[in-house]
C-alpha cells in the first residue's frame, strides 16, 4: 500500500519547455488535488478533481493543465514552463470532496531556468 | 475572505516541555474543518490532527491536541512532551464546507526542539 506516489522527484527545465507531473493513489479515493509550495509559504491549490471525470481550477491555475486519467491517476502539465513555476509540487487525495483528511505524496521539486 | 494566519514564523522549545503553536482563521462559512500538518526537513506533509467546527470536544491524537476556540476563531496546536523528532514546519489549514475538500493553508511555523 504505497499511498500517494509522484514522479519525478526532481526536475530541471528550461524556460519554454513542457512537462507532465504524474500522481497516483492506491487508496481508492475519489478526490485528488495538486498544490504548489513556494519558499516560506504554505501550500496553494492549483487544480483539483472532486471525482473521476471532473476537474476544476483552484487558487493558482494559470500556466497549468490537468488530466484525471482514471480514478487512480491525476496528472499536472506545464505547457510552457516559466521561472515563476519553480516550486515544490504536491499531489494529494481524499476519500470524498469534503472537509476531511488529505493524504499527500512526497512532492516533486521543479526548477525552471 | 477565507484565510489562515500563523503569527509565529519560528519557535524554540526545550525537549520534554509542552509547546503551543498558534493558528487563527477567517471564514464566513458556518461549517468547516481545521487541520494541522507537519513537514519535516525531508519535505513530506504528514497529517496530525483534525477538528470539525461542530465538534463539542477538542481533538486529541497522542501527544497532539487542538485547542479549539470557535468564538475567537482560533485552532492552536498543543504538543506535549516535545521530542527532538518534533523539529519541523507545522501548517494549520482550513476547509470550509462550502468549498468542498479544498484546503487553505497558513504560512507555517518552524519549530525547533532543543536537547
Amino acid at each position: 500500500n504505497a499511498g500517494v506516489t509522484q514522479t519525478p522527484k526532481f526536475q530541471v527545465l528550461k524556460t519554454g519547455q513542457s512537462m507532465t507531473l504524474q500522481c497516483a493513489q492506491d487508496m481508492n479515493h475519489n478526490s485528488m488535488y495538486w498544490y504548489r509550495q513556494d519558499p516560506g509559504m504554505g501550500l496553494r491549490l492549483i487544480y483539483y478533481s472532486a471525482s473521476e471525470g471532473t476537474t476544476d481550477k483552484g487558487e493558482v491555475p494559470n500556466g497549468y493543465n490537468v488530466s484525471r486519467l482514471n480514478k487512480r491517476e491525476f496528472s499536472l502539465r506545464l505547457e510552457s514552463a516559466a521561472p515563476s513555476q519553480t516550486s515544490v509540487y504536491f499531489c494529494a487525495s481524499s476519500e470524498v470532496f469534503s472537509p476531511q483528511t488529505q493524504y499527500f505524496g512526497p512532492g516533486t521539486r521543479l526548477l525552471v531556468l | 475572505a477565507q484565510k489562515i494566519t500563523q503569527t509565529q514564523p519560528g519557535m524554540f522549545v526545550q525537549e520534554k516541555e509542552a509547546v503551543t503553536l498558534d493558528c487563527t482563521y477567517d471564514t464566513s462559512d458556518p461549517s468547516y474543518g481545521l487541520f494541522w500538518y507537519k513537514q519535516p526537513s525531508s519535505g513530506e506533509m504528514i497529517f496530525l490532527i483534525y477538528q470539525g467546527s461542530y465538534d463539542q470536544q477538542n481533538a486529541t491524537e497522542g501527544r497532539y491536541s487542538l485547542n479549539f476556540q470557535k468564538a475567537r476563531k482560533s485552532a492552536n496546536l498543543v504538543i506535549s512532551a516535545s521530542q527532538l523528532g518534533d523539529s519541523a514546519m507545522y501548517f494549520c489549514a482550513m476547509s470550509p464546507w462550502g468549498q468542498g475538500g479544498k484546503l487553505i493553508f497558513g504560512q507555517g511555523t518552524e519549530l525547533s526542539v532543543k536537547p
